[in-house]
């Protein structure tokens, strides 16, 4: 079954700065990649998401890349704001099967 | 408003006394899924189902069960808790079979066992 590997574990950059969050998967046929932010004391919330047909995706200050060869893809925030403070986890699914989740990453946005 | 629903959204039990957890969404989403979030493990699924009276089994079924007699209802049901249950629980729903569409999770649940 698929694997999800996500780093860093924890996070902690300058406000302004650029963060930047990685994550692997094991199938090669899983062709959907969604990010999703938690915030304290609430549940996961999808920020962005791309398909294995597009390799970059922007949203504002949030990009997501995709490299299928590697099986890698990746989450960027630029400027960086104390809101941005809260843990995201990269997913990778295929229709027909749960998505499978990493593990988290805890993001400290320093003012 | 679109959401999932949680109940109760904080509990505190006994060892073995059987309990339930409700989970309700409003979208009419064929696929509902449990989670438990415990720290450095993230989200592991526990159960989940494609449509009505239909149920799988993820990552860390044991212990739990689940049922979904109705499309809009998912319960968890912990028939005898234990301590290693302890943890913080998320109900989440989506269009389709799940795996390519966004999920929406609920506020969740935080279960502590003693």
């Amino acid at each position: 079954g698929e694997n999800v590997e996500q780093h860093p574990s924890t996070l902690s950059v300058q406000e302004g700065d650029s963060a930047v969050i990685k994550c692997t998967y094991s199938d090669s046929a899983s062709n959907y990649f969604p990010w999703y932010k938690q915030e304290l004391g609430k549940g996961p919330q999808l920020i962005i998401d791309i398909r294995s047909n597009v390799g970059e995706k922007k949203d504002q200050r949030i990009a997501v890349t995709l490299n299928k060869t590697a099986k890698h893809f990746s989450l960027h925030i630029t400027e960086t704001q104390p809101e941005d403070s809260a843990v995201y986890f990269c997913a990778a699914g295929l229709g027909g099967t749960p998505l499978v989740f990493g593990k988290g990453t805890r993001l400290s946005v320093i003012a | 408003e679109a959401q999932v629903t949680q109940n109760p959204r904080y509990l505190i039990t006994v060892t073995g006394k059987k309990l339930t957890v409700t989970c309700s969404q409003n979208m009419n989403h064929e696929y509902m899924s449990w989670y438990r979030q415990d720290p450095g493990l993230g989200l592991r699924q526990i159960y989940y189902s494609m449509n009505v009276e239909v149920t799988d089994k993820g990552d860390v079924p044991e212990g739990y069960k689940v049922s979904r007699k109705e499309k809009r209802n998912f319960p968890l049901i912990l028939e005898s808790p234990s301590p290693n249950q302890t943890s913080l629980y998320f109900c989440a729903s989506s269009f389709g079979t799940g795996g390519v569409y966004e999920q929406y999770f609920g506020p969740g649940t935080r279960l502590t066992v003693t």
